[in-house]
């Protein structure tokens, strides 16, 4: 299955200020997935993020917030932007398995927003 | 949309066989997953059906019944290192997407 490296793997940001999540896969997938985490809760996607068009996010996540890139196969990029203590979780992104079902997590990115 | 419910937190003695149940309520369905997630970690994969029926990975088994919403995940010989949180998953029918239930946390004790 995939590999994903995923940076940072935790930070602490003052409100206010945007963070850059990065995901870096081995392989080259179609679709990738962003999740967040809220503390002591389950995974709730936030957004798929397709090559060469415009994410699709979930109902309660905007673009203006949550803005993505999906430059090539391999790579993409979240925002979590003018943060706020709220947006403090960890934050997921995903790939399908190849050649099979199921879905490969990157290690996930702990944000504490202060 | 989709509704899972699964039991919130769980415990269990080292050495037995726990069952974690998951119910869900789908517009549509394309598969179940089980996921377990330590604390701190990312989930990992740990089963998926899309048929009725058992499907048995050495210590862990998942069963699903698609009539009646339904699955559980069984451990057996539960070992301290089963401590986690197991998430039930469901992907949507035609969607490549995953929705979880809030999670089990499974505490083995010795």
């Amino acid at each position: 299955s995939a590999v994903i490296s995923q940076k940072p793997s935790r930070d602490i940001c003052q409100r206010g200020t945007s963070l850059t999540i990065q995901c870096q896969v081995d392989s080259q997938v179609t679709m990738m997935f962003w999740y967040r985490q809220q503390p002591g809760q389950s995974l709730t996607l936030i957004a798929t993020a397709n090559q060469g068009s415009e994410a699709t996010y979930e109902s309660g996540f905007v673009i203006d917030k949550f803005p993505i890139s999906r430059p090539n196969l391999t790579f993409s990029t979240l925002t979590v932007s003018n943060m706020s203590p709220e947006d403090s979780s960890i934050y997921l992104c995903s790939v399908p398995v190849q050649g099979a079902d199921g879905y490969t997590f990157g290690s996930g990115t702990r944000l504490t927003v202060v | 949309g989709q509704n899972i419910d699964q039991p919130t937190e769980m415990t269990a003695t080292e050495g037995a066989i726990v069952q974690i149940n998951c119910t869900y309520q789908t517009s549509g369905f394309n598969g179940l997953f089980w996921y377990q997630q330590h604390a701190g970690e990312a989930p990992t994969f740990l089963s998926y059906n899309v048929l009725d029926g058992l499907e048995e990975k050495g210590r862990f088994s998942s069963f699903l019944s698609r009539s009646k919403g339904y699955s559980y995940l069984l451990l057996k010989e539960l070992q301290m290192k089963d401590s986690a949180s197991y998430l039930c998953a469901v992907r949507g029918q035609g969607y490549s997407t995953l929705t979880f239930g809030k999670g089990t946390m499974l505490l083995v004790s010795p």
